[in-house]
Parts: structure tokens; C-alpha cells; sequence
């Protein structure tokens, strides 16, 4: 059964570093989005995207945050320059279509952790 | 972003007890509300999607009602199994504003 991949499954890195998470979304799925949950609290929406530009973004995706589709099957979460605060587990998960009905496919998360 | 809440935070059920927990969601500007078991180190995986007031959902022995008028949604788990155990979660909205989970344990 296809299934969304995420990499690495854990991240370490330092305060001011720059992170790439990366995703392979379902390979005919053409909405791709990112999620993140830091410990102890609710999932949450970041960022929505399709035909290769962001349709939704949350207030949490400031400019530190960027995504992109680089080739034809991967998607990627860039964080310029990371926080202590933005430790968290991150989700991907892609969409047949992007609407309300659509049941978004999630891949197994990426732990980053910031020193 | 529309709150999502879920209660009881965290169940423990004896193997072959039926149980059940809630999700509940603004019942204004409702979209459609998604049902997801997790299980830790894995996907969090789809269980339903329901949208009609009155809906209801089952796949083997989980099972889930709708009632958009009064915002609320319940997951059944019946005769329940160690391998139930994992975090549900609910979400509404297409961009899945989630619950906090209902952590259910099931004890053999």
C-alpha cells in the first residue's frame, strides 16, 4: 500500500543551524502539507500546498519557514534558522484533493530537536 | 482555526470491554470531521472522514457517530483488544485542526 516517508526520523541540531525535513508524499497526491507537534501539545497546521505554491499557511509559518516541491517526488520543510521552540515532531501528509472530505495520508514524523 | 477538544484524555479498558470517548468541535462552520488512530513510532492512520449530521461509520469493531447540530462526534471500540491501543484522534476542517487525543490502553 503506498505510503507517505519522511527523513530523517530525527534531527539534531543547533540554535541558528538551518534544518531540511523531507517528505515523499503518495505519488499521485497533488496537496501536500506539513504539521507539527511539540511535546505535550495538540497537532498542528502549518503549511498547505499546491500546483508548487503555498495555498494555506498558518500564523506559525513565519518567515523562517519555507517549503518546496524540488523534483517530482519529493517535498521539503526548510527552517532557516532554528529556535529552541521549534523542537517538535514533524508530519507530512499529502491528499488525493485538497478539500475538507479529502483524508490527508500522513507519514511518520520527523523529531527535531534544537540545542 | 476552529477548537477541537477531546475527552477523556486517557482510557484503560480490560481486553473484550467495549468503550467509548468523545470529540467535540464548534458545530458552526462545520466542514467535515476526521477520525485518525496513532499508534506511537508510527503514521498516524485514517480511520473516517464524516460530514452528514446523523452519520455513521464503522470499520471491524470501531465504529463512529455524528451529531453536527450540537458539535460532537463519539468513537466506539467494542470488545476491545491489546491491539487497540494507541492515541485517537479527531480533527476538523481541511486543514485538520486536531483534538489532543484520547489515549486508550487496553489491558490483557
Amino acid at each position: 500500500e503506498p505510503e507517505v516517508t519522511q527523513t530523517p526520523s530525527h534531527q539534531v541540531t543547533q540554535m541558528g543551524q538551518e534544518v531540511i525535513l523531507r517528505c515523499v508524499p503518495i505519488s499521485n497526491h497533488l496537496y501536500f502539507y506539513w504539521y507539527r507537534q511539540i511535546l505535550g501539545q495538540k497537532v498542528e497546521f502549518l503549511v498547505s500546498f499546491y500546483n508548487n505554491e503555498i495555498s494555506e499557511k498558518s500564523e506559525i509559518f513565519d518567515d523562517q519557514f519555507s517549503v518546496e516541491r524540488p523534483d517530482g517526488s519529493n517535498f521539503t520543510l526548510k527552517i532557516r534558522s532554528t529556535k529552541l521552540e521549534d523542537s517538535a515532531m514533524y508530519f507530512c501528509a499529502s491528499s488525493d484533493s485538497g478539500g475538507a472530505l479529502d483524508t490527508q495520508y500522513f507519514g511518520p514524523g520527523t523529531r527535531l530537536t534544537v540545542l | 482555526i476552529l477548537n477541537v477538544e477531546q475527552s477523556p484524555q486517557s482510557l484503560h479498558v480490560q481486553e473484550g470491554d467495549s468503550t467509548n470517548f468523545t470529540c467535540s468541535f464548534p458545530s458552526s462552520n462545520f466542514y467535515a470531521l476526521h477520525w485518525y488512530r496513532w499508534e506511537t513510532a508510527k503514521s498516524p492512520e485514517a480511520l473516517f472522514v464524516m460530514t452528514l449530521n446523523g452519520d455513521e461509520k464503522k470499520k471491524g469493531r470501531i465504529s463512529a457517530t455524528l451529531n453536527t447540530k450540537e458539535g460532537y462526534s463519539y468513537l466506539y471500540i467494542k470488545g476491545s483488544q491489546p491491539e487497540d491501543s494507541a492515541t485517537y484522534l479527531c480533527a476538523n476542517d481541511y486543514k485538520l485542526s486536531f483534538g489532543a487525543g484520547t489515549t486508550v490502553t487496553v489491558r490483557a
